[in-house]
């Protein structure tokens, strides 16, 4: 399964507080990535890394910011979350030239 | 905006019955990829066609790609219970590219197949 583990799974946080998401590999692969699933629009890319302290804007990053200071990790952080970014937080790695590996998602609620 | 859109939205079919599915899409493409969600779980690979083939095969699943309709399709033959899930294509570059790997993601298609 491409060894790819999100956390957490399931969050529950209130209007205006600082949420940080970890998408951990044990692959070591070059390329991450953050998505959001809402209803009526797929999945969208947040942010995306293509080396460690390497990262870019993606479709949708305004309210995001990511950090990636070693390979197998990369965090994704609501610096002040808001109702709107209430979704399901997927993390992606891929090997070069192949497809897409998922995490298992991260269920976030802001209330 | 998306890059894909995905024809039609929900699908419900009979067990042993084919499914197609249509995506169209907007720009030039590297490659096309089609892939898997089960309800609550992450998206999971089915298959890639690249851009100078026009039909791939892998077990049931058929793909085809037209790229001067911008389209392509994915045909699940003798279709299971079991193949009840939702269906994205995707387009973008290959990871080692300019693009850096990145998908762009249809909306998808929800598939039901009842025993």
């Amino acid at each position: 399964d491409a060894g790819i583990t999100q956390s957490p799974r399931h969050k529950v946080t209130e209007t205006g507080t600082p949420v940080t998401l970890r998408c951990h590999q044990t692959e070591n692969h070059r390329y991450m990535y953050w998505y959001r699933q809402d209803p009526g629009h797929g999945l969208r890319l947040i942010h995306y890394s293509y080396g460690v302290k390497d990262t870019d804007k993606g479709e949708v990053s305004d309210g995001y910011s990511v950090s990636r200071s070693k390979t197998e990790d990369f965090l994704l952080t609501l610096e002040s979350a808001t109702s709107s970014q209430t979704s399901v937080y997927f993390c992606a790695i891929r090997r070069t030239g192949t497809e897409a590996f998922f995490g298992q998602g991260t269920r976030l609620t802001v209330v | 905006s998306q890059q894909g859109e995905e024809d039609p939205q929900a699908l419900s079919i009979q067990e042993g019955e084919n499914a197609t599915m249509n995506c169209s899409y907007k720009t030039s493409i590297n490659n096309l990829q089609w892939y898997r969600q089960n309800s609550g779980r992450g998206l999971v690979h089915l298959i890639l066609i690249r851009s100078n083939e026009r039909e791939k095969h892998s077990g049931r699943l058929r793909v085809t790609l037209d790229t001067s309709k911008k389209s392509s399709s994915l045909l699940i033959t003798a279709s299971r219970a079991a193949d009840t899930a939702s269906y994205f294509c995707a387009t973008g570059g290959l990871a080692g590219g300019t693009s850096y790997g990145k998908l762009t993601f249809g909306q998808g298609t929800i598939l039901t197949v009842h025993p």
